[in-house]
């Protein structure tokens, strides 16, 4: 089984529906992060949370938001999606590691569209 | 703040050498390397922390030169399975645990 989940795989949605784009994973991993995918932007983080009572913002949050239920789930919101929300949406999870490594664990992706 | 990678595309025939670079305008605390595949997710390769030494993975190795805040991957005799985007993910201080990746450099290996 994987340890990091994502759904649903794929979505196809119209502008101005609410949307949530769901993670969970078994690693034990207390820090958790959502990023989207644009060709030629490479990955661009939008919010990360590193434990369950602490969310913070990226670097493009503006018109997401996130919720954290459990040290294992990880949810992203789009409140009123638009056409520019278009992309591939990553989940991933870490934890300190021996050195400090901050190994990022990537979920498997959700190909977001939005008409 | 997001560091640029070099160059945007590479195509190579198997056995060939190339190099990756990372550069950023800040100073850098680590620098994450991560490799993806076609229509997968990214998948880490290594980590060069500042004042740590050169990294290997199998034939791809990088270096981190503080002077320039900049770090290179270099690959090695490319194989088929080297194909793919690879990313540099930056860390600019221990305090924090996120990374801020590049656009990534796309490289794809011919027989």
């Amino acid at each position: 089984d994987a340890d990091v989940t994502q759904t649903p795989r794929n979505r196809i949605t119209k502008t101005g529906k609410r949307i949530m784009l769901e993670c969970s994973q078994t690693k034990g991993h207390d820090r958790m992060y959502w990023y989207r995918q644009d060709p030629g932007l490479g990955l661009r983080l939008i919010y990360y949370s590193f434990d369950v009572k602490d969310i913070n913002k990226g670097e493009i949050s503006d018109g997401y938001s996130v919720s954290r239920q459990a040290q294992a789930k990880f949810s992203l919101s789009l409140e009123s999606a638009i056409p520019n929300q278009t992309a591939l949406y990553f989940c991933a999870t870490s934890t300190i590691g021996t050195g400090s490594v901050h190994e990022q664990y990537f979920g498997p992706g959700t190909r977001l569209t939005v008409t | 703040q997001q560091p640029v990678q070099s160059p945007q595309a590479v195509i190579l025939r198997e056995g060939e050498d190339a190099v990756i670079n990372c550069s950023s305008s800040k100073a850098l605390y680590s620098v994450h390397w991560y490799r993806q595949k076609h229509g997968e997710a990214p998948v880490f390769l290594m980590i060069l922390l500042k004042g740590g030494e050169q990294k290997g993975h199998d034939k791809i190795s990088a270096s981190f030169n503080e002077k320039k805040q900049q770090s290179s991957l270099y690959l090695t005799a490319s194989q088929l399975s080297y194909s793919g985007t690879y990313f540099c993910g930056t860390r600019y201080s221990s305090n924090t645990g996120k990374l801020i990746f590049g656009q990534g450099t796309t490289l794809q290996v011919k027989p």
